[in-house]
């Protein structure tokens, strides 16, 4: 079956680096999403990646591995606004979106 | 600015009961959608449809139907209402491409519970 995994909630503190994973198994790959989710919101767009690499974009970097099937969004100079839950998502071999379940990211001051 | 619109943020309906959930985007998006959105679980696409009157059925489209008359309206349709289909309701639009890799936008959400 298809898979994707990310960690159900994790805690940083202001103003710190967070790197959220997201590991994936899937049949075929064509790109990998990454969305924000605030409590209540609708979920928007922070990424996509297709070729292995990291992509910089301000404050939020998202990083690709093929090979090893892992992905990581990269937050730095945290905010409390960054508070939210990030979803991964992968494109299969049928063009299909395949979503992970989410991860809570709570910030402290 | 972009957005794609949800008749109801919140509704209450009784099991049996038919519910219509509305979905307009003005974006002139080829591609709409509807997913369900439930505490730990992903997102779960229930249908989906590329051009106008056309739809496709996604991964669990037992209980619900859709309709899409005009390229900005994607209506869902739960014919009779049960408990299982307390959730929440995500619409969302994209441009086409050929690998679906386009940006998807996403309404706000509508809550439904069923009582």
């Amino acid at each position: 079956g298809q898979n994707i995994d990310q960690p159900t909630e994790m805690t940083a503190t202001e103003g710190a680096i967070v790197q959220i994973n997201c590991t994936y198994q899937t049949s075929g790959f064509n790109g990998l999403f990454w969305y924000q989710q605030h409590a209540g919101e609708a979920p928007t767009f922070l990424s996509y990646n297709v070729l292995d690499g990291l992509e910089e974009k301000g404050r939020f970097s998202s990083f690709l591995s093929r090979s090893k099937g892992y992905s990581y969004l990269l937050l730095k100079e945290l905010q409390m606004k960054d508070s939210a839950s990030y979803l991964c998502a992968v494109v299969d071999s049928n063009y299909q979106l395949i979503w992970g379940a989410g991860t809570k990211l709570i910030i402290k001051p | 600015d972009v957005k794609v619109t949800q008749s109801s943020r919140y509704l209450v309906k009784r099991t049996g009961e038919k519910v219509f959930l509305e979905c307009v985007q003005d974006m002139d998006h080829e591609n709409m959608f509807w997913y369900r959105q439930d505490p730990g679980l992903g997102l779960r696409l229930i249908y989906f449809s590329y051009d106008v009157k056309m739809k496709e059925k996604g991964d669990i489209p037992e209980g619900y139907s859709v309709s899409r008359e005009k390229k900005e309206r994607f209506s869902l349709i739960l014919e009779s209402a049960s408990t299982n289909q307390t959730s929440m309701y995500l619409c969302a639009s994209s441009l086409w491409t050929q690998t679906n890799t386009g940006e998807l936008f996403f309404g706000e959400g509508s809550r439904l519970t069923v009582l």
